[in-house]
């Protein structure tokens, strides 16, 4: 299956974004979806696990969530900071535990 | 804190393999397992595979599957991830990650490992 993200977003500082990452195939809700942070030259950080869990460190401005009636997940941002810009990605798994990862969204924080 | 040091930037020619380390400190290396994900330059992620530190199961993309080996060191808690048969398309930044014991990808990450595949 593949996770559709948006090729980009853009907010202005304070505001609130939501990224979307929709299945093509196979319920939402039958494996998690984790989401990752990507600042420019950097490695990825874990911002989502578990759907909506977020790692100790991770602002309580990032929360992830499932939609089965549009088979997708959301991650949302809220009080938008500039360090927030970067690539945020969303990943799930297939019926043989394989990882498979969204195409990426470039957050931009005008 | 919780750490995963990654070994340094290779370069390799096609056809050859390379073996990236990852160790981890300050948490209990069995509980968990370690994930490993590439970025083409410019490119998205790409999950290659898991490897549980408890039991060293492990399970590989079905792309890797035959040309990669995840092992693990218990005595010194690191990571190993073998590729072979490069190809100037396994050139990519590889990263390590800690995961659940159950394959969820939660982090922290290493800093990534540069491997260049040129002749």
């Amino acid at each position: 299956f593949m996770l559709t993200q948006p090729h980009s977003v853009s907010a202005s500082p304070g505001k609130t974004v939501t990224i979307s990452c929709t299945r093509d195939s196979g319920n939402i809700d039958t494996t998690y979806v984790q989401w990752f942070q990507q600042r420019p030259g950097s490695s990825p950080t874990t911002v989502i696990y578990e759907d909506n869990q977020r790692p100790s460190g991770v602002p309580d401005r990032f929360s992830g969530s499932i939609d089965s009636s549009s088979n997708s997940a959301s991650l949302t941002i809220s009080g938008l900071k500039t360090e927030d810009e970067g690539d945020y990605y969303c990943q799930s798994y297939d019926n043989n535990n394989h990882g498979v990862f969204g195409g990426g969204t470039k957050l931009t924080v005008l | 804190q919780v750490q995963l040091v990654q070994s340094g930037a290779e370069v390799k020619k096609p056809g050859a393999s390379v073996t990236v380390s990852c160790k981890t400190s300050d948490y209990t290396f069995p509980t968990y397992g370690i994930s490993w994900v590439r970025q083409a330059p410019g490119q998205g992620l790409e999950w290659m595979g898991w490897i549980s530190a408890g039991t060293a199961n492990t399970n590989y993309a079905q792309t890797f599957q035959g040309r990669v080996t995840m092992t693990l060191d218990t005595s010194t808690t690191t990571a190993y991830m073998d590729l072979r048969s490069l190809r100037p398309d396994d050139t990519a930044v590889y990263f390590c990650a800690r995961s659940t014991s159950y394959n969820i990808l939660t982090g922290p990450w290493g800093q990534g490992t540069l491997v260049t595949v040129s002749s």
